[in-house]
């Protein structure tokens, strides 16, 4: 199995800071990474897929970019609702997720 | 709008069995390959099965293989896992997720299983 490793595990950030979660493969994931973002209680909701394509009704300030083994998520401007956990995905092969980024307000 | 209600999980046995069940609206079901995520309290996510839109196509992580089955009816837009010989590691909260190329697009809002004596 590919393993997902993202970092940091815990994050605490100020609104309107820019913040940068990273997540990094075992292997060459042809950019094949997705994010996630799940909020206490919540089911988990796609941000991002195949690196760098927004879904669909996720704000411009989320942004994915990466290659090969190593995956950026970037959110421009933190906002009070942007508190969650953040796990990445590949989807290369059988899928497999990290352990997550929680996300606190400083 | 797409919606998945998941249902069926509950306190059961080591060894005994439990079938979950995925009900999906809001979109043409047939159409979609299907998914079950869980996640263990406090812990992360994990891939469980896959199954194509007619059903005919399976997938499983190791750990579930020969224990869990994924099966469909389009027929009734829903979604099952059947879980046999359950084990205390397979305490989670089971997810249903609707598959396309973008992934895990949509997702219901979980059923908690608990294997305990």
């Amino acid at each position: 199995d590919i393993q997902m490793t993202q970092s940091p595990s815990f994050l605490s950030a100020s609104v309107g800071e820019r913040v940068t979660l990273s997540c990094r493969a075992s292997q060459n994931i042809n950019k094949y990474l997705d994010w996630y973002q799940q909020k206490l209680g919540e089911a988990p909701k796609l941000l991002i897929y195949n690196t760098n394509n927004l879904h669909t009704g996720i704000p411009s300030r989320f942004s994915g970019s990466g290659s090969g083994t190593d995956y950026t998520l970037t959110i421009s401007s933190l906002q009070p609702e942007d508190v969650a956990t953040y796990f990445c995905l590949q989807r290369n092969s059988w899928p497999t997720f990290g352990a997550g980024t929680k996300l606190e307000l400083k | 709008e797409v919606q998945l209600v998941e249902s069926g999980g509950g306190l059961v046995q080591p060894g005994r069995s439990l079938k979950l069940s995925c009900a999906a609206s809001g979109f043409t079901f047939s159409n979609y390959g299907m998914a079950w995520v869980c996640q263990a309290p406090t812990k992360g996510l994990e891939w469980v099965a896959s199954i194509s839109t007619g059903g005919g196509n399976t997938y499983y992580r190791d750990s579930v293989k020969g224990r869990f089955t994924i099966s469909r009816d389009n027929a009734k837009n829903t979604l099952y896992l059947q879980m046999d010989s359950l084990r205390s590691e397979d305490t989670a909260t089971y997810y249903c997720a609707r598959l396309t190329t973008e992934g895990f697009a949509y997702w219901g809002q979980g059923t908690l299983v608990t294997v305990s004596s």
